[in-house]
């Protein structure tokens, strides 16, 4: 069965450090792949997607995601973070397989950036 | 405004009584799905549809059921069955796979099912 691994559950920063986000999937078919980030009381919005072409996508705030996939991973990176980026990220993959998507989450991982 | 609208925003339920949650779209998008999400254990995948009249188990249908009578709808009941079903219930909606890059799915705001 398809499954999506976030390895870091609880991440804490300073401002202006970098950030990587791990994220492993396992499926050997055709993926799209997504992370999305959850403000505090807000509702799940999309960050990057990954389709096809260039492995490394950018997406909005200043982060970014490398897809490697022989190593099935599409791990997210932000060179400075800033306090404004206290969230919680999860990773997603969408798997298409006999005409049906299946879009499975991570297990999230919350980060929390001081000042 | 086009979106994803799930109702009601918190629900409460003795327990042993079925209760439907509600998600309707109006971006014409063929694939629905409900997640649930509980601390620490990210969104589980509940049922998903890719067309009218037609649904597939996610990770954890057990206690749960779901219909797709119509393109923009697709209410979930949590039964008397499902052992555990205080949680955050996540309706999304996408284009599926369609060999391009549009097949983000966009979220509601949720429902918070308490059962008492």
């Amino acid at each position: 069965a398809q499954s999506v691994s976030q390895h870091n559950h609880h991440v804490i920063l300073s401002e202006a450090a970098s950030l990587e986000l791990g994220c492993n999937y396992s499926y050997g078919g055709t993926v799209n792949l997504f992370w999305y980030v959850q403000y505090p009381g807000q509702h799940l919005q999309l960050l990057l997607k990954y389709f096809s072409g260039d492995p490394l996508v950018k997406g909005i705030k200043g982060f970014e995601a490398e897809f490697i996939k022989s190593k099935f991973s599409f791990n997210l990176r932000k060179p400075s973070v800033q306090w404004s980026d206290t969230a919680e990220y999860f990773c997603a993959v969408l798997s298409v397989s006999g005409g049906y998507n299946k879009l499975i989450f991570g297990a999230g991982t919350r980060l929390a950036v001081h000042p | 405004d086009g979106g994803i609208t799930q109702s009601p925003k918190y629900l409460f339920r003795k327990e042993g009584q079925n209760v439907t949650l509600s998600c309707e779209q109006n971006l014409n998008h063929d694939a629905m799905y409900w997640y649930r999400q509980d601390p620490g254990q990210g969104l589980r995948l509940i049922y998903y549809s890719q067309i009218v009249n037609d649904f597939q188990k996610g990770d954890i249908a057990e206690g749960y059921s779901v219909s797709r009578e119509k393109k923009e709808s697709f209410p979930l009941t949590v039964t008397s069955a499902q052992k555990n079903p205080t949680a955050f219930y996540l309706c999304a909606s996408s284009w599926g796979w369609r060999g391009n890059n549009n097949t983000e799915a966009f979220f509601g705001q949720g429902t918070r099912l308490t059962v008492v």
